[in-house]
């Protein structure tokens, strides 16, 4: 069974810097995705980012990047120029690869960006 | 992306009743996904509705108190039996969406408190 490990409950940070949250995970799969989701209090999961495993480029969006390594099975999230929006939970997610397959999720890092 | 309707947003309901909750999708997918949210946790998965069969259930959670509905292929419910103050959890439904190759689109969430 896969497992999705975020070490970190709380992080905070200023406006307008850059914060990495941390996620591993564990798969003997070689072919799968990973997902980051945002979850403000509004409690709408929203997709931040996706990666599928067999790319070694790091996906992007925006302010919004990943740091994959794939034989560490570690999958960070870098949000550069922080702003107050961007407080909310975020949750790691692992899916096996195919589609229609479930989402495994890990535990969720409280982000804080203060002004 | 698609986009999913879920209702109710919230509610208040007395132990030992039930209640039902709906998601209605704005295009046709084949899989739909309950999560269940406790509260400061993360998500984790109720069961699976394919439309035309029996809902297939994750281990620790049963058909008798998670009754699954999947009439057609933008339509779900699922309904909390028999509810207890443990039940009390922000339950979330989500879907593929094929619009979005093996991207994931979620409800908003209905937050379910027990009394």
């Amino acid at each position: 069974a896969q497992t999705v490990t975020q070490s970190q409950p709380e992080m905070s940070v200023q406006e307008a810097e850059t914060v990495t949250l941390s996620c591993t995970y564990d798969t003997s799969e070689n072919n799968y995705y990973l997902f980051w989701y945002k979850q403000p209090p509004s409690r709408q999961m929203i997709l931040v980012i996706r990666q599928e495993a067999y790319k070694q480029q790091n996906a992007t969006e925006n302010r919004f990047s990943v740091n994959f390594q794939k034989a560490a099975k570690s999958f960070s999230l870098k949000i550069s120029d922080s702003q107050l929006g961007d407080t909310a939970m975020y949750f790691c997610a692992f899916m096996k690869w195919g589609g229609s397959e479930k989402l495994v999720f890990g535990k969720g890092t409280k982000l804080t960006v203060n002004p | 992306s698609a986009v999913i309707s879920q209702k109710p947003s919230r509610d208040i309901c007395q132990r030992g009743t039930s209640l039902t909750i709906q998601c209605q999708v704005d295009s046709q997918v084949t899989m739909m996904f309950w999560y269940r949210q406790q509260p400061g946790q993360s998500l984790t998965l109720i069961a699976t509705a394919n439309q035309g069969s029996e809902a297939t259930y994750e281990s620790g959670f049963v058909i008798d108190k998670f009754p699954i509905s999947r009439p057609n292929l933008t339509f779900s419910t699922l309904t909390v039996s028999n509810m207890s103050p443990e039940d009390s959890s922000i339950y979330l439904c989500s879907v593929e969406d094929l619009k979005w190759n093996y991207g994931y689109t979620f409800g908003s969430g209905t937050r379910l408190t027990v009394v």
